[in-house]
C-alpha cells in the first residue's frame, strides 16, 4: 500500500538554526500538506500547496516558514530561524483530488526538538 | 467552519462495541462528516467519511441522524489496538480550487482495557 514518508524520523537543532523536514508524498497525489502537534495539543494544519504554490495557511506558518517542491517526488518544510517553541511533531499529508472531501494520507512524522 | 463536540475520554473493554458520539449542530449543507484515529508518535489515519444516513467500511460504521447535527462512529468488537484518539471533523466538500484543510478537535481518547 502506497505511504507518505518523512525525513528524518526524529530532529535536534539549537535555537536560531535552519532545518529542512523532508517528505515524499504518495506519487498520484496532487495536493500536498503540511500539520504539526506540540506534545500533548491538537494536529494543527501549517500549510497546503497545490500546483507549485501555496493554496492556503494558517496564521503559525509566517515568514518563518516555507515549503518547496524541489522535484517531482519531494515537498518540504524549511524553518529559517528555529525558535524554542517550533518543537513539535511536524506531518506531511497528501491527497489525491478535490472533487470529493479526499482522505488526507498522513506520514508518521518528524519529531522537532529545538534547544 | 462547524463546531464539533465530542467526549475528551472513553473505556472499554476488548471484544465490545464502541460507540462515540460527535455533536455538530452547525453544519453546513456542504459539509461531510470524516473520522480519523491516532496512535500516539503517529500521524492520523482516515477511518471513514459519510453525509448522511449510514456508511460501513471493513474497519467501523458511521450513523448520520436526518438532520445530520450528531454523528456516531461504531467500532465492533474492539481490541488493545484500538486505543487511540478518534477525531470527528466536519469539512466542506464544495470544490474551491483550493486544497482543504483539515480542522482537528480534541478527539476523544478511546482507551481499550483486557
Amino acid at each position: 500500500e502506497p505511504e507518505v514518508t518523512q525525513t528524518p524520523s526524529h530532529q535536534v537543532t539549537q535555537m536560531g538554526q535552519e532545518v529542512i523536514l523532508r517528505c515524499v508524498p504518495i506519487s498520484n497525489h496532487l495536493y500536498f500538506y503540511w500539520y504539526r502537534q506540540i506534545l500533548g495539543q491538537k494536529v494543527e494544519f501549517l500549510v497546503s500547496f497545490y500546483n507549485n504554490e501555496i493554496s492556503e495557511k494558517s496564521e503559525i506558518f509566517d515568514d518563518q516558514f516555507s515549503v518547496e517542491r524541489p522535484d517531482g517526488s519531494n515537498f518540504t518544510l524549511k524553518i529559517r530561524s528555529t525558535k524554542l517553541e517550533d518543537s513539535a511533531m511536524y506531518f506531511c499529508a497528501s491527497s489525491e483530488g478535490l472533487n470529493s472531501y479526499n482522505e488526507q494520507f498522513f506520514g508518521p512524522g518528524t519529531r522537532l526538538t529545538v534547544l | 467552519l462547524a463546531k464539533t463536540t465530542q467526549p475528551i475520554s472513553m473505556d472499554s473493554y476488548e471484544g465490545q462495541e464502541v460507540n462515540i458520539t460527535c455533536s455538530h449542530n452547525n453544519i453546513a449543507t456542504n459539509d461531510y462528516i470524516t473520522w480519523y484515529q491516532q496512535f500516539p508518535s503517529q500521524g492520523p489515519r482516515f477511518i471513514i467519511q459519510g453525509y448522511k444516513t449510514k456508511v460501513t467500511n471493513e474497519v467501523a460504521s458511521l450513523f448520520i441522524p436526518a438532520d445530520r447535527k450528531s454523528s456516531t462512529l461504531s467500532l465492533p468488537r474492539v481490541s488493545l489496538s484500538d486505543t487511540a484518539v478518534y477525531y470527528c471533523l466536519v469539512g466542506d466538500m464544495q470544490s474551491s480550487g483550493s486544497a482543504r484543510q483539515l480542522t482537528f478537535g480534541s478527539g476523544t481518547q478511546l482507551t481499550v482495557l483486557p
